[in-house]
């Protein structure tokens, strides 16, 4: 089946650093992605919507300078994490819907991200 | 290799039916459970489970875990068309990661 391959799965950066994080879509094209942000009460906060050859979506509040997405390929959108802060501390998860808008979304394993 | 397996992928029903959703896991160092409802973009939190055999219960959804043979369910009685939505499993290791189910399509009827 369908499988989003995220890495890395796990990273410890110092604060000032960047962190890259990428999602790959192994067995389907994906035109669109998602990149979600996990908080303490387990709610899953949509941060944008990256978009295949176009700029991504960004939702209200989330700083598109500081959190940068790049969807370069059918297969690859990448996370970068500019100039990490202790607060951006936090386990970042990518999605792809198979198919057609609306469709099962299918998620990545997730970046624990930890900034010293 | 962590997997978490839901069934059934699909499910059609009628209104005011009564629908159970399975989830079943194998996490190494599992720490927690979780269910979300699948709308839209992003997934709608409804709850975590810790512990084997407390139900929580939040309207007219209920879960409950049972750690001892690795699964969970998901209730939902005299269910309405707003109730439909793809209903994800997940289940969280020591290490913080998520790992997701496919998640069950459920569709309610007039």
């Amino acid at each position: 089946g369908a499988v989003v391959s995220q890495h890395p799965s796990r990273v410890i950066c110092k604060s000032g650093t960047s962190v890259k994080i990428e999602c790959r879509s192994l067995d389907f094209q994906a035109t669109t992605m998602f990149w979600y942000r996990q908080f303490p009460k387990k709610s899953l906060m949509l941060m944008a919507t990256s978009n295949e050859g176009s700029k991504a979506t960004y939702e209200q509040g989330v700083e598109k300078d500081k959190f940068l997405i790049n969807h370069a390929s059918l297969t690859l959108s990448t996370l970068t994490v500019t100039s990490a802060h202790p607060e951006d501390s936090s386990f970042y998860i990518c999605s792809a819907p198979q198919g057609i808008y609306n469709s099962p979304l299918h998620f990545g394993n997730g970046t624990r991200l930890t900034v010293t | 290799e962590d997997k978490v397996v839901q069934s059934p992928l699909s499910l059609v029903v009628h209104e005011g039916d009564t629908v159970t959703l399975n989830c079943s896991y194998e996490v190494t160092n599992f720490r927690s459970l979780l269910w979300y409802k699948q709308e839209k973009k992003a997934p709608t939190f409804l709850f975590m489970l810790t512990s084997s055999g407390i139900e929580k219960k939040s309207g007219r959804l209920s879960s409950i875990l049972d750690k001892k043979e690795l699964f969970s369910i998901l209730n939902i009685t005299a269910t309405q068309t707003g109730d439909s939505a793809i209903y994800l499993c997940a289940a969280g290791g020591s290490q913080g990661n998520l790992i997701f189910g496919k998640g069950t399509k459920l569709s309610v009827k007039p």
